[in-house]
């Protein structure tokens, strides 16, 4: 099955500075991949995704890359705020099937500190 | 619209006795999920269904049973609590494949 590995799993940054996430995947079959954010005490809520055939996405302060050959994909943050601060979390998924669900595998979570 | 609701918020089990975890959504979602979340693990699926009346074992199934009996609930089961079950359960439904799952505020569990 999919496997997704993350790092770093803490990383903490000045406010204003950038940061930035990188996850892998092991399945080439996947196709997509969300990245959520995830506040102490509440659940995973989506901040940008970006499917296969697209290379760069962005968001305001947030933008996605994805290297298909390379099976990884990075989270860029700019201009970081105290409120970016959370434990973010990348995920993948493939849709071999028709008729099953898209079944995200997930990373293991980056910690975020904003410091200010 | 509330999204996706789950019930309770908080538990604390004996080994050995059961419970259902509720959730529900009003979004109108084919695709449900239950997923367990442990520290440093991420996020792992137990189950998931397509539809009402179908579902389906994820990577983590083993002590835990589901439902779809309609497309607004999806109850998860825990017959014979275990101390290796202590952990934080996140419902999560989705409208189509590959699109955003909309996450409940999730149950804490702990069994001892």
């Amino acid at each position: 099955g999919e496997n997704v590995e993350q790092h770093p799993s803490t990383l903490s940054v000045q406010e204003g500075d950038s940061a930035v996430i990188k996850c892998t995947y092991s399945d080439s079959a996947s196709n997509y991949f969300p990245w959520y954010k995830q506040e102490l005490g509440k659940g995973p809520q989506l901040i940008i995704d970006i499917r296969s055939n697209v290379g760069e996405k962005k968001d305001q302060r947030i933008a996605v890359t994805l290297n298909k050959t390379a099976k990884h994909f990075s989270l860029h943050i700019t201009e970081t705020q105290p409120e970016d601060s959370a434990v973010y979390f990348c995920a993948a998924s493939t849709n071999k099937h028709t008729g099953t669900a898209s079944k995200l595998t997930f990373g293991t979570g980056t910690r975020l500190q904003v410091t200010l | 619209n509330a999204g996706v609701t789950q019930t309770p918020k908080f538990r604390i089990l004996k080994i050995g006795q059961s419970m259902t975890l509720q959730c529900t959504q009003d979004m109108n979602h084919n695709y449900m999920y239950w997923y367990r979340q442990d520290p440093g693990m991420g996020l792992k699926l137990i189950y998931y269904s397509v539809g009402a009346g179908i579902t389906d074992k994820g990577e983590v199934p083993n002590g835990y049973n589901v439902s779809r009996s309609t497309t607004e609930d999806f109850p998860l089961r825990l017959e014979l609590a275990a101390p290796s079950q202590t952990s934080v359960y996140f419902c999560a439904s989705s409208p189509n494949r590959g699109t955003e799952a909309f996450f409940g505020q999730g149950t804490r569990l702990t069994v001892v």
